[in-house]
């Protein structure tokens, strides 16, 4: 059974870096579109980009220009950095697998990042 | 970008009723490249439908799936207690994915 893990701190100041980890285990990451997706308390969910097995991404463009997802294949878990952080940046974050036409099949529990001073 | 409009925002019913969810895309999605996913308080989202009509593994025959162009819908025929949640559209067709503002199902 495929079980995705995020971490990271759960609070990050104004202006700096939120930085996650999604571990995944029970299979592989190869061959497989994987996602970070956020949402805010109490609203709805905002895909933020994705990345190819291989190393390529494709991000929203709401947040390409503050946001990175990298890979790991050797420790199986991919990354998330996203500069500059603000406020409106606070979120539940989640990372999911994607297959193709599937969509998102898998899904981490989520973790709380709260931008705060 | 297409934006996806759900409705209701809010459907209240009672254990046995039958639903049905509206998801409306700003522009054709012409693969169905369309998904459904529930979300309990708490919880991540848990994909029901992809590419508008199929169901996902596990998931329980009273969820279908329909539509296609701009137009969908999710029908839950008899619904069971533990299925009063939030129900999201996404569109993965074309950059940027994105989500319907969500559905919830409430008891009547």
């Amino acid at each position: 059974q495929v079980q995705l893990q995020e971490s990271g701190p759960g609070l990050v100041k104004p202006s700096e870096t939120l930085s996650l980890t999604c571990t995944v285990s029970g299979g592989s990451i190869s061959n497989y579109y994987w996602s970070w997706i956020r949402q805010p308390p109490g609203k709805g969910l905002e895909w933020i980009g994705y990345l190819y097995y291989s190393g390529s991404t494709n991000y929203n463009p709401s947040l390409k220009s503050r946001v990175t997802i990298s890979v790991d294949t050797s420790k199986n878990h991919f990354s998330l950095e996203l500069t500059s952080v603000t406020a409106a940046d606070t979120a539940v974050y989640y990372c999911a697998r994607g297959r193709g036409y599937v969509s998102f099949d898998y899904w981490g529990q989520g973790t709380l990042v709260t931008v705060s001073s | 970008e297409i934006v996806l409009t759900q409705s209701p925002g809010t459907l209240s019913l009672s254990p046995g009723g039958r639903a049905t969810l509206s998801c409306r895309a700003s522009q054709s999605v012409t693969s169905n490249y369309l998904a459904w996913f529930q979300q309990k308080p708490g919880q991540a989202p848990r994909l029901l439908i992809y590419g508008a009509s199929s169901r996902a593994p596990g998931i329980p025959d009273r969820f279908s799936g329909s539509g296609s162009g701009t137009d969908f819908t999710l029908t839950i025929s008899r619904l069971e207690p533990e299925d009063f949640a939030v129900y999201y559209c996404q569109q993965y067709e074309t950059s940027p994915w994105t989500f319907g503002q969500g559905t919830k199902v409430e008891i009547k």
